[in-house]
């Protein structure tokens, strides 16, 4: 079983669309996590949720929008694709939201905007 | 706040010889750091961590790393390298409890 899978693995896009990447976990953990790897291998997080609350908001453009349905899913929004958005986006998960308990990654999704 | 540097960029080793990837860091306080591997099309994978205590840690795979508070470092070694460890390495450092700062990665290469 995959313990965090995300979809779809490979996006292409046009500037200005509207696309949603899809995240579940199936580890029971409490915290999940968005990531951004830019084409220089650069890892940022941009996003946290806490049983389905917030933690940390990076400094993200408010195009991107996280939701979480529930504790096992965190879905990330892009609205008005742009070029700079073109990357790697990693979800992750945590049993709770401290450093201290391991991050389990998923797989990627490779976004490419033209 | 907090960072984190990897020095080496592309690193090529040979299968048996031994390994070593640097990184530094960059904090006030005590840190929690991390290092974490990549392989190609892959996440990433924890190989071990260092919150406190012995400043040698073990991880998994017969990686090792060593905490040197004097020099703000966590070095990542391993004894003997295999093909299967060609891989992306990060390290990263808690910049809070809840935040993971990641340095820009260091891609081993494996000759035979």
């Amino acid at each position: 079983d995959t313990a965090v899978s995300q979809t779809p693995k490979y996006l292409v896009t046009q500037m200005g669309n509207d696309k949603s990447i899809k995240c579940e976990q199936n580890l029971g953990h409490d915290t999940m996590y968005w990531y951004k790897q830019d084409s220089k291998k650069f890892l940022k997080i941009m996003f946290s949720y806490n049983n389905k609350e917030l933690i940390i908001n990076e400094t993200v453009p408010n195009r991107f929008s996280p939701k979480s349905p529930d504790k096992a899913h965190l879905n990330l929004h892009i609205n008005s694709l742009e070029l700079g958005d073109s990357a790697v986006y990693f979800c992750a998960s945590s049993q709770e939201e401290d450093i201290g308990y391991e991050q389990y990654f998923g797989p990627g999704t490779r976004l490419t905007v033209t | 706040a907090q960072s984190v540097t990897q020095p080496d960029i592309h690193i090529t080793v040979s299968e048996g010889a031994s390994l070593e990837l640097r990184c530094n860091y960059s904090y006030g306080a005590t840190p929690y750091l991390f290092w974490y591997v990549q392989s190609p099309g892959q996440g990433l994978q924890l190989l071990l961590k260092y919150f406190s205590g012995d400043t040698l840690v073990q991880g998994i795979k017969g990686f090792e790393a060593e905490f040197k508070r004097s020099q703000s470092s966590f070095n990542l070694r391993k004894p003997s390298v295999h093909w299967s460890d060609a891989a992306e390495y990060f390290c990263a450092v808690g910049e809070s409890f809840q935040k993971l700062v990641f340095g820009t990665g260091t891609r081993l290469l494996v000759s035979p």
